[in-house]
């Protein structure tokens, strides 16, 4: 399978955990999103990279979440002390530079905070 | 699986139909479009695209219409069948920003 992957597919964490996801792109894609998406919602951008640059963040992105692309490659997304309204589905999706703008994504990691 | 759109509109067809799912965007500036077809406990899956300078486009079974007069999507999908029963997103994009706003999903529900 030549897709988006991301791990885990699901999280159950307690309040004030710190929990770390995984997304790795399709390969050669240059550019990598995180998006987040509560049930009866559409995704929301959280963040992007082109290559291992973060270029832009949302301001749903408040300081206990930070993102990493550090060889261009894979991505990581943390959230720390954990809350209730974080959970939700985080989305990655990556795209080509070149393509224009078609983002293929995963399959989400289900983030639930007890 | 997770369950998707729970208090989405939802448009009931039977197979064979065509069906029509519409979108109001938001923002004039917005160039370019996609739709997004999600299945419960999936990530959403493009389906087919289209840019401001189109007004319509044509994919295997399914057609966008772009109205941008109006600021209006819609997605035809042909001879529907039960796998095409998920949750519909529009998404738009402006060139220069790499953000996709998505509108409210449309749920499809396909009965044999």
């Amino acid at each position: 399978d030549t897709g988006v992957s991301q791990d885990p597919r699901h999280k159950i964490t307690k309040r004030g955990q710190n929990v770390t996801f995984r997304c790795d792109p399709i390969s050669e894609h240059n550019r990598l999103y995180w998006y987040r998406q509560t049930l009866g919602q559409g995704p929301e951008f959280l963040t992007y990279f082109q290559n291992e640059a973060q270029l832009e963040k949302s301001r749903l992105l408040s300081d206990r979440f930070s993102a990493e692309r550090p060889k261009g490659s894979f991505s990581t997304l943390e959230i720390q002390r954990t809350e209730q309204g974080d959970s939700a589905m985080y989305l990655c999706a990556s795209s080509l530079l070149s393509q224009g703008g078609e983002q293929y994504f995963g399959p989400g990691t289900r983030l639930t905070v007890t | 699986g997770e369950s998707v759109g729970l208090h989405l509109p939802t448009l009931s067809v039977q197979e064979g139909d065509n069906s029509i799912i519409n979108c109001a965007y938001s923002n004039s500036a917005s160039d370019y479009f996609i739709w997004y077809k999600q299945e419960s406990g999936k990530g959403p899956q493009f389906i087919i695209d289209i840019r401001s300078n189109m007004d319509k486009r044509q994919g295997q079974r399914v057609t966008v219409l772009l109205n941008k007069t109006v600021k209006h999507l819609s997605l035809q999908i042909a001879a529907t069948q039960p796998g095409d029963s998920a949750v519909y997103f529009c998404a738009e994009n402006r060139w220069g920003f790499q953000k996709l706003v998505f509108g409210t999903g449309t749920r499809l529900l396909v009965s044999p």
